[in-house]
């Protein structure tokens, strides 16, 4: 069973710049989580997706979006990128059954923001 | 408020030796705790969990854990450490009521493995 990808693995972009992050979940998982990781504030969330809708949101500003597809592939977009977006941002895949909690994490895409 | 906390932002350990990773939360809730290890430049994987149940549970990698309710610790074990754990590891609770987009992760602690 293939894990979860995440493309692209690394991205350099300019400040101001948009980009956009892609996630396959595990076959079956209809739950998507993102998470930004950073060296300062650790592992933070950003929003989780099910069933194409948004679940949940963290506390992260109105740049940072996301969607999901009908087969539970998953978009992250930051748009006007700022120099403290450089990160690994990270995406996890879970069954969505809420008496499941274990998720999967991919291996991340890189960000820097230059 | 929910917190984890991992006392050791860093620990060395020599090859063969035993390893022992702490963590503390503080969750109003009966918590799901969760162990993940994270290599450099790689994603998270979990280590072991914890839902209900013997407090002592195994976990891959040769990893165990032990739930002290009375402590509000989770803390991790290893009884002889190979060079392959050097890796962050980190602590992450969550609750029954709540999916896991709300599952709260520590700071981590950072491992070395002196061969």
């Amino acid at each position: 069973k293939a894990g979860v990808t995440q493309t692209p693995r690394y991205l350099i972009k300019t400040r101001g710049q948009q980009v956009t992050l892609s996630c396959s979940p595990i076959s079956g998982h209809r739950s998507v989580s993102w998470y930004q990781q950073t060296p300062g504030q650790g592992l933070q969330f950003l929003f989780e997706y099910f069933s194409e809708t948004q679940r949940n949101k963290g506390n992260f500003p109105g740049r940072f979006s996301g969607r999901q597809f009908s087969n539970s592939r998953s978009e992250m977009n930051v748009s006007t990128l700022e120099l403290g977006d450089s990160a690994l941002y990270l995406c996890a895949s879970s069954p969505g059954d809420r008496r499941n909690t274990e998720a999967f994490f991919g291996q991340g895409t890189r960000l820097t923001v230059v | 408020a929910q917190s984890v906390t991992q006392p050791d932002i860093h620990i060395t350990v020599s090859e063969g030796a035993s390893l022992e990773l702490r963590c503390n939360y503080s969750y109003g809730a009966t918590p799901y705790l969760f162990w993940y290890v994270q290599s450099p430049g790689q994603g998270l994987q979990l280590l072991l969990k914890y839902f209900s149940g013997d407090t002592l549970v195994q976990g891959i990698k040769g990893f165990e854990a032990e739930f002290k309710r009375s402590q509000s610790s989770f803390n991790l074990r290893k009884p002889s450490v190979h060079w392959s754990d050097a890796a962050e590891y980190f602590c992450a609770v969550g609750t029954l009521k709540t999916s896991y987009d709300k599952v709260i992760f520590g700071p981590g602690t950072s491992l070395s493995v002196i061969p």
